[in-house]
């Protein structure tokens, strides 16, 4: 069964501070990794990953992707009050042609305290 | 607004009840999944439909969910005999399906479920 682990489950730190979240993944498969940003509210998409080493960035987000050591990380610098949400990794992994589900991890609650 | 639509956003039933949810995808987009969330967790997988065909379903689908997409276009799920432990966030995504490409899946607002 595929498995997706993420840590940690939550973080609280000060604005301006630096964060990274850890996704690590065992699948059969795999085809790509995503994060998604979920506040009180559906998950909104930042990132897929599908090659390693390749550093995919947005404002002050970024993420980078290891498929020989299966995890991904997600960094946030100077963090904001805005920046408070459930990060959530996604694996989208199956053996081609019908199967294209995604399979979640639990989030790590981040909170930004200003 | 292009993005995905779901209807209704809150649903409060008794148990035993049936209830059916509607999603509606991003216009061009033939991939259509539903997913379950608890508080706490990740999204579940539900099932999946490319176009009208249904080609998986998770071992989370009871006998009692059904989801259909006749037209390709929107989706329902019901859920028939509901009991408590259906309480949940439903969520739809839809996803594009092109040629040589992985196409991210973007999520709908979500139906709120809560069984009395």
């Amino acid at each position: 069964e595929d498995k997706v682990v993420q840590s940690p489950l939550s973080l609280v730190v000060h604005e301006g501070d630096t964060v990274t979240l850890n996704c690590s993944y065992e699948v059969t498969n795999f085809r790509s990794l995503l994060w998604y940003k979920q506040e009180k509210k559906a998950p909104t998409f930042l990132f897929m990953l599908t090659s390693s080493g390749i550093e995919k960035k947005s404002g002050r987000l970024s993420s980078i992707l290891d498929k020989k050591e299966l995890f991904s990380i997600l960094n946030i610098t100077a963090t904001q009050t805005g920046d408070s949400a459930v990060y959530l990794c996604a694996v989208e992994a199956g053996s081609g042609g019908s199967n294209y589900k995604l399979t979640f991890g639990k989030g790590t609650l981040l909170t930004v305290n200003p | 607004d292009t993005g995905v639509s779901q209807d209704p956003r809150h649903k409060i039933t008794k148990r035993g009840q049936n209830v059916t949810f509607r999603c509606d995808p991003i216009s061009e987009h033939n991939r259509l999944y539903w997913y379950r969330q608890t508080l706490g967790q990740g999204p579940e997988f539900l099932t999946y439909f490319q176009n009208e065909a249904q080609l998986e379903k998770s071992r989370l689908l009871s006998d009692r969910f059904s989801a259909e997409r006749p037209k390709g276009s929107f989706s329902t799920l019901e859920i028939q005999r509901t009991e408590q432990g259906d309480s949940a966030m439903y969520l739809c995504a839809s996803s594009e399906d092109g040629p040589g490409t992985v196409d991210e899946q973007f999520f709908g607002p979500g139906t709120r479920l809560t069984v009395l």
